[in-house]
């Protein structure tokens, strides 16, 4: 069961752009949301977080906006560079204050100079 | 801060063999989890372990087992190898059962033949 889900596995976007990527849910529980970060041969790195009291969250070029009432939830990069070419995944924790994430498919980012 | 290590780094073992994957934590984080990685089912939780005690755990046959000792390291054990159990497994710590944020190592590629 894919409580979380990406349905995009790719974007293309060119340099200076803003790159949007879409992340949606299914369980009504999740109540923190994270965006990680994925190079190859490397471990996701955390980029940026939500708790689901607030509808979105800024962080130097990466926000994060949360939809509760449609399930959706999207990480915007602005501007992209192409060192932001990497997989994004989008992931929650099945219980509040546990560490169990459940994480989406991923979105392979492509940022063209 | 050292970062989260994981070692082996790459493993190739054949079916039926078993296989030990160990993981150290950044100094001073307490929770360790366990994730698999595969091009099918994505990222995947396997369990998680605080103050050497087992809190949470995924959806995984008993073949998967793990351990935490009282200096936060932790192994997992992977008992007669099967070809689908080939995957990245990572390993993420934080600080506390708290914290949300969770930082992975680099992970071990496991190969079985």
């Amino acid at each position: 069961d894919q409580q979380v889900k990406q349905n995009s596995p790719s974007l293309s976007v060119q340099e200076g752009r803003i790159s949007i990527l879409n992340c949606d849910y299914t369980n009504s529980m999740f109540d923190y949301f994270l965006w990680y970060k994925k190079y190859p041969a490397e471990g996701p790195t955390f980029l940026i977080s939500i708790s689901s009291i607030k509808d979105k969250n800024e962080d130097g070029r990466f926000t994060v906006f949360l939809n509760k009432s449609a399930k959706h939830l999207s990480l915007h990069i602005v501007p992209s560079q192409p060192g932001d070419s990497a997989v994004y995944f989008c992931a929650a924790p099945l219980q509040t204050g546990a560490n169990n994430l459940f994480f989406g498919t991923g979105t392979r980012l492509t940022v063209i100079p | 801060k050292a970062g989260v290590t994981q070692t082996p780094r790459y493993l190739i073992k054949t079916r039926g063999q078993q296989v030990t994957l160990s993981c150290s934590p950044i100094s001073g984080h307490r929770s360790v989890s366990w994730y698999q990685q595969t091009p099918g089912q994505g990222l995947q939780f396997l369990f998680e372990y605080f103050s050497e005690t087992q809190r949470n755990k995924g959806n995984f046959p008993g073949r998967f087992s793990g351990r935490q000792f009282s200096n936060s390291r932790s192994e997992m054990n992977v008992s007669t190898l099967e070809l689908g159990d080939s995957a990245l497994y990572l390993c993420a710590s934080s600080l506390d059962l708290q914290g949300y944020t969770q930082y992975f190592g680099p992970g071990t590629r496991l190969t079985v033949l």
